[in-house]
C-alpha cells in the first residue's frame, strides 16, 4: 500500500524557517517524480515544487522561488522541503504528492504550516 | 498559476446526480489527455478519483465518471451518497514554464 506521511509543520514567525519531510513507503520511491502542493485556508490547491527521479530537475512556483528548496533522499525514501523567509501567505496545509505517468496519483494527509506575523 | 475554472459549489439529494465542470484552454484541458479529478475530505489525504479524463483507479466506485468536450472536462457523480460530500478539484497537464500541472479552483459538493 502506497503511503506518504508528512511531518515538520508547525507555528513559525514571519521570516523564520521550517523543514518539511515526507516519508514514503509501499512503492519504489526512487523511480517517481515527487511534488509539494499546498492549500491555504479557504483556498484552492497550489503547486509549490517538483523534483524528478534522480533529482535531475527541480522546479518551483514563482511565489516560493528563491525561498524554498526541494530535495530527496532515495536511500531513506524521503522527500523534503526547506522553507526559508516564511511569509504569512505561506500559511497552508502542505501535501507530499507522488507524480505518476498520468499526473498526481497519491497524496499524503498533509502537514499544517502557520506563519504568524 | 492560471487556474482552471470550476463552479464554487454544487449540490444534490441522495440518489441524484451532480456534474462539475472544469474549464481550461486549448493549451491544457483541450490539449492533453491528462485530466484528473481529486476528492478532498477535511483532515484526510486527497484521493484521485479520475485520471486520463475518463479512467477510474482501482477501488473508486463507478458512480464517478469523467468526460471532456473541447476545453471543458466534467466529473459526474451519480447516485449521490452522504460520503460524497467533499471538495473536488480538477487538474490538467499544462507544461508551461515550470508549471507541469495546473489545478482547478475547486467545487464544494453538498449532499442535501
Amino acid at each position: 500500500e502506497v503511503q506518504l506521511v508528512e511531518s515538520g509543520g508547525g507555528l513559525v514567525q514571519r521570516g523564520g524557517s521550517l523543514r518539511l519531510s515526507c516519508a514514503a513507503s509501499g512503492f519504489s520511491f526512487s523511480t517517481y517524480s515527487m511534488n509539494w502542493v499546498r492549500q491555504a485556508p479557504g483556498k484552492g490547491l497550489e503547486w509549490v515544487s517538483y523534483i524528478s527521479s534522480s533529482s535531475s530537475a527541480m522546479y518551483y512556483a514563482d511565489s516560493v522561488k528563491g525561498r524554498f528548496t526541494i530535495s530527496r533522499d532515495d536511500a531513506k525514501n524521503s522527500l523534503y522541503l526547506q522553507m526559508n523567509s516564511l511569509r504569512a501567505e505561506d500559511t497552508a496545509i502542505y501535501y507530499c504528492v507522488r507524480e505518476g505517468f498520468s499526473g498526481y496519483d497519491f497524496w499524503g494527509q498533509g502537514t499544517l504550516v502557520t506563519v504568524s506575523s | 498559476q492560471s487556474a482552471l475554472t470550476q463552479p464554487p459549489s454544487a449540490s444534490g439529494s441522495p440518489g441524484q446526480s451532480v456534474t462539475i465542470s472544469c474549464t481550461g484552454t486549448s493549451s491544457d484541458v483541450g490539449a492533453y489527455n491528462y485530466v484528473s479529478w481529486f476528492q478532498l475530505h477535511p483532515g484526510r489525504a486527497p484521493k484521485l478519483i479520475i485520471y486520463e479524463v475518463t479512467k477510474r483507479p482501482s477501488g473508486v466506485p463507478d458512480r464517478f465518471s469523467g468526460s471532456r468536450s473541447g476545453n471543458t472536462a466534467s466529473l459526474t457523480v451519480s447516485g449521490l451518497q452522504a460520503e460524497d460530500e467533499a471538495d473536488y478539484f480538477c487538474s490538467s497537464y499544462a507544461n508551461r514554464n515550470n508549471l507541469r500541472f495546473v489545478f482547478g479552483t475547486g467545487t464544494k459538493v453538498t449532499v442535501l
